[in-house]
């Protein structure tokens, strides 16, 4: 098992740009999330999802879409790219049965310029 | 609501010294709590959890961690630390699911830091 993967590992944009963070799992989890890592902030939650088709607002939503067409991908689109977006970005699946464990992936460092 | 302050932003230990990480929970239902551990440059991986079973949680590499409700405490703890446990580590809280729906809530870290 590959776990949960992301691409790009880095990303440079400018202000304004668009673009979109891609992440996978093939645990068949039924929960997906999406995380942004800023020092002294820990993880703060952006989208989540608790299956195709369905998806909901984290904490720090505003500038970011997310959709889940398929249990396996859960891709994270920057609508138009602000410097306050520069940060690390972490996707993660949850193991639902035996305690909501989370699985990461290796992140996505994103400078926004 | 739930929260989770983890109490020192900063722990440094010489190897071979115990290590105490501190995390304080609050939660209006009986809480999931996990730690987990982050290496520079790498994603978080889980260290241990509790989820209503025994109250001293064994984790890997040698942590564990005691559920105090009359405290609502959750510290981490390992008895000699190694250089490679060097790490940033959070503590998360998570209510019962309401809804479908799971919304943990990570501490802000603690950077722990090993000497020779």
């Amino acid at each position: 098992n590959a776990g949960v993967t992301q691409t790009p590992k880095f990303q440079v944009l400018k202000t304004g740009q668009s673009m979109t963070l891609q992440c996978a799992q093939d645990m068949n989890h039924e929960y997906m999330s999406w995380y942004r890592q800023d020092p002294g902030m820990g993880l703060r939650l952006i989208h989540y999802s608790v299956g195709a088709g369905i998806t909901d607002q984290g904490e720090v939503p505003n500038g970011y879409n997310v959709s889940r067409s398929t249990t396996e991908d859960f891709p994270l689109r920057l609508l138009s790219a602000a410097p306050s977006q520069t940060s690390v970005y972490f996707c993660a699946s949850t193991k639902v049965t035996g305690g909501y464990e989370q699985y990461f992936g290796p992140g996505t460092r994103l400078t926004v310029t | 609501a739930q929260s989770v302050t983890q109490l020192d932003s900063h722990v440094s230990v010489s190897e071979g010294t115990p290590v105490l990480l501190r995390c304080n929970y609050s939660s209006s239902y009986s809480p999931s709590l996990f730690w987990y551990v982050q290496h520079p440059n790498k994603g978080l991986q889980l260290l241990l959890k509790y989820t209503s079973a025994a109250t001293l949680v064994k984790g890997i590499n040698g942590f564990e961690a005691e559920f105090k409700k009359s405290e609502t405490s959750f510290h981490l703890t390992k008895p000699s630390a190694h250089m490679s446990d060097a790490a940033e580590y959070f503590c998360v809280v998570s209510d019962r699911p309401s809804g479908g729906s799971y919304i943990p809530t990570f501490g802000r870290g603690t950077s722990l830091i090993v000497h020779p």
